[in-house]
């Protein structure tokens, strides 16, 4: 089946950016996610990028896409204590007709 | 909008009883997600409706699983009987078309 990889922690400074990256294996991606979820909630869709696009910008954050590799990232500039939480990569994958979701990147921002 | 809602956000049982978690979609989604989330197994998807018609049921790890939905506001995941392995968050999510799915906040499941 597919499948998403992702980093399983990052700490960052506050005021700093934070990088999170993903791969994924899907061929025939249409739309990939980036979920945000905080302790004890549920999955916040933070923003998205079609398959067809490089770059999306959205206030703070910044996803990149790089689909020769299957290379998805999200940058958050100006990292806040706010922003710790984990991120969920997904991939809604064509073939399947499913979202496949990463395990999560466990974001830390210290001050 | 109100968002998914699920009920109850919390359970606790015993081992053996029946457990029937609830679930009102986003207005006007045409498909349902019922998902698992674990330490060990991450998110798991577990079935979805579209239309209020079940399409995949792949992810539903036993028979003592099941999901229905009644009508287009309405779904429900039933476990019985309940077994301690089955303790873990279940979302469920909805969505207009299939891919871009909105979550609720789940329901904290413990089968003691």
């Amino acid at each position: 089946g597919e499948d998403v990889e992702q980093s399983l922690f990052l700490s960052v400074r506050e005021g700093d950016s934070s990088v999170i990256n993903c791969t994924y294996t899907d061929s025939s991606s249409t739309y990939l996610y980036w979920y945000k979820q905080e302790p004890g909630a549920g999955l916040q869709l933070l923003t998205y990028i079609f398959s067809n696009m490089d770059m999306k910008q959205d206030q703070r954050l910044t996803v990149l896409l790089n689909k020769k590799d299957k290379h998805l990232s999200l940058r958050i500039a100006d990292t806040q204590t706010g922003d710790s939480a984990i991120y969920f990569c997904a991939d809604f994958s064509g073939g399947y007709n499913k979202l496949i979701f990463g395990a999560g990147t466990r974001l830390a921002v210290h001050p | 909008d109100a968002g998914v809602i699920q009920s109850p956000r919390h359970e606790v049982t015993e081992m053996g009883q029946e457990v029937t978690l609830r679930c009102k979609p986003i207005s006007g989604h045409d498909y349902l997600f019922w998902y698992r989330q674990t330490m060990m197994r991450g998110l798991e998807l577990l079935i979805y409706f579209n239309n209020n018609v079940p399409i995949d049921d792949s992810g539903m790890p036993e028979d003592r699983f099941s999901a229905k939905m009644p009508n287009a506001s309405f779904s429900t995941l039933k476990i019985q009987p309940s077994e301690p392995r089955d303790s873990a968050v279940y979302f469920c999510a909805s969505s207009r078309g299939g891919e871009t799915q909105y979550f609720g906040p789940g329901t904290r499941l413990l089968v003691l």
